[in-house]
């Protein structure tokens, strides 16, 4: 079946330093969703991308859909304690239905 | 943003008995919701999906017995952990799904612990 795997694990940095998590899907997707889970929280929806190759940006967070559309990566520039928590990437192969298939999350940890 | 709610946020319950989860969105109509439950430092893993008026559809694994799941209204589905064991304890989300090409918003999350 499809899976969705999502690299590093963990990441310890310290404040102020970049962090970058990927994702790469065993399938083409028609998208991919990031998002982010604080200790003990439910996941918030950060952003959505659809079109092949496409970059969007939140302030320090950079998201990118690889050409191909079964990679993707989150980068934040500069980070701060508050980025703290696990970030997950979702995609959805099966044709625009809704159901997503999680990877398995980064856990960051920013050291002020 | 959209809004989903969960009740309880948590529970504890003694084994072999039955719990029930409702999830509800507050502000729009979700034609479809989802169930995931997630262990301690693991990722979301997707249950089952649920569609208004219709049978849910689980994953392989989901014991349909097991996690009973009604969808009656546009706003409101129920998670039903039948014959609860100490395996079952888990954090249990739902989410919910205007259209297919909306993205889905979750609920705050159940925490089941079976004693």
């Amino acid at each position: 079946g499809q899976q969705v795997m999502q690299i590093p694990q963990y990441q310890h940095v310290q404040e102020g330093e970049d962090f970058t998590t990927y994702c790469n899907s065993s399938t083409t997707l028609s998208n991919i969703q990031w998002y982010k889970q604080r200790p003990g929280g439910h996941p918030v929806f950060l952003i959505q991308l659809v079109k092949s190759g496409e970059v969007k940006k939140q302030k320090r967070l950079t998201f990118q859909f690889g050409e191909a559309k079964k990679n993707s990566s989150l980068h934040i520039t500069a980070t701060q304690t508050t980025d703290v928590g696990t970030y997950f990437c979702a995609g959805d192969g099966s044709g625009n239905t809704g159901k997503l298939i999680f990877g398995q999350g980064t856990t960051l940890q920013v050291k002020p | 943003g959209a809004v989903v709610s969960q009740h309880p946020s948590w529970v504890i319950c003694k084994s072999g008995t039955s719990v029930k989860i409702e999830c509800r969105s507050l502000d729009f109509q979700a034609t479809t919701m989802f169930w995931y439950r997630q262990f301690p430092k693991q990722s979301l893993m997707l249950m089952a999906t649920s569609n208004e008026g219709s049978k849910a559809t689980y994953e392989q694994g989901v014991e349909k017995d097991k996690f009973l799941i009604n969808h009656a209204s546009l706003t409101l589905s129920t998670l039903t952990v039948t014959s609860a064991h100490p395996e079952d304890s888990s954090f249990y989300i739902c989410s919910g799904l205007a259209g297919v090409t909306d993205t889905q918003y979750f609920g705050p999350g159940t925490r089941l612990t079976v004693l």
